[in-house]
């Protein structure tokens, strides 16, 4: 099975700043890497496919990019509503998993 | 609008069984791909099966291999999960996830979930 890790585990930035978190897999997955978002008590929801393609309707401020095995989800401008665990996951091959999740906090 | 909705979740002894549904709606469910998901209290997600929209071929996570049957009924608009022998390490919330659509992809398997329901959980405990 590919692995997924994320760094950092957790981080508090304040409203405005520039955040961005990284995503390293076992192996190469060309760029089938996923973001999710999720809220305390919500299921998750998909933010970016395929490294850097924006979901429909999701704020601009989020991009991803990377290749291979390194990956980042960068929140160019954070918001209050940002606030949420970040997921990534490898759609490469089955199993699809996923990292173990970044909590995002604001100061 | 486009939803998933999931039932079925509860209270279950260890060895027991469990059915999962999850309802599409607002969407061409005949025409998508669906998975369960799930996550642990307090965990992180992970991936359990995927069903095609024709029901052929299905995929699941080793760790629920040969206990849990994922099936569908497009007539019915519907997604299922039935879990056997269930173990006190399936305690979870359970989720529904669409595929993307097609259009959005080049590979046969997408892996990437769109539309989530809003979860059920299941609870496996003496």
């Amino acid at each position: 099975d590919i692995q997924m890790t994320q760094s950092p585990s957790s981080l508090s930035a304040s409203v405005g700043d520039r955040v961005t978190i990284t995503c390293r897999a076992s192996q190469s997955i060309d760029t089938y890497l996923n973001w999710y978002q999720q809220k305390p008590g919500k299921a998750p929801k998909l933010l970016m496919y395929i490294a850097s393609s924006l979901q429909s309707g999701v704020p601009s401020r989020f991009s991803g990019s990377g290749s291979g095995t390194d990956f980042t989800l960068t929140i160019s401008s954070l918001q209050p509503e940002d606030s949420a665990t970040y997921y990534c996951q490898q759609s490469y091959s089955t199993p699809w998993t996923f990292g173990q999740g970044t909590k995002v906090e604001i100061k | 609008e486009v939803q998933l909705v999931e039932s079925g979740g509860g209270f279950v002894q260890p060895g027991g069984s469990l059915r999962l549904s999850c309802a599409a709606s607002g969407f061409t469910f005949s025409t998508y791909s669906i998975n369960w998901v799930r996550q642990a209290p307090g965990k992180g997600l992970e991936w359990l099966s995927y069903i095609s929209d024709s029901s052929s071929p299905i995929y699941y996570a080793d760790s629920v291999k040969g206990r849990f049957t994922i099936s569908r009924d497009n007539a019915k608009n519907s997604l299922y999960l039935q879990m056997n022998s269930l173990r006190a390490e399936d305690t979870a919330v359970y989720y529904c996830a669409r595929d993307i659509p097609k259009r959005l992809y080049t590979v046969p398997l997408s892996g990437t979930f769109d539309i989530w329901g809003q979860g059920t959980m299941v609870t496996v405990s003496s």
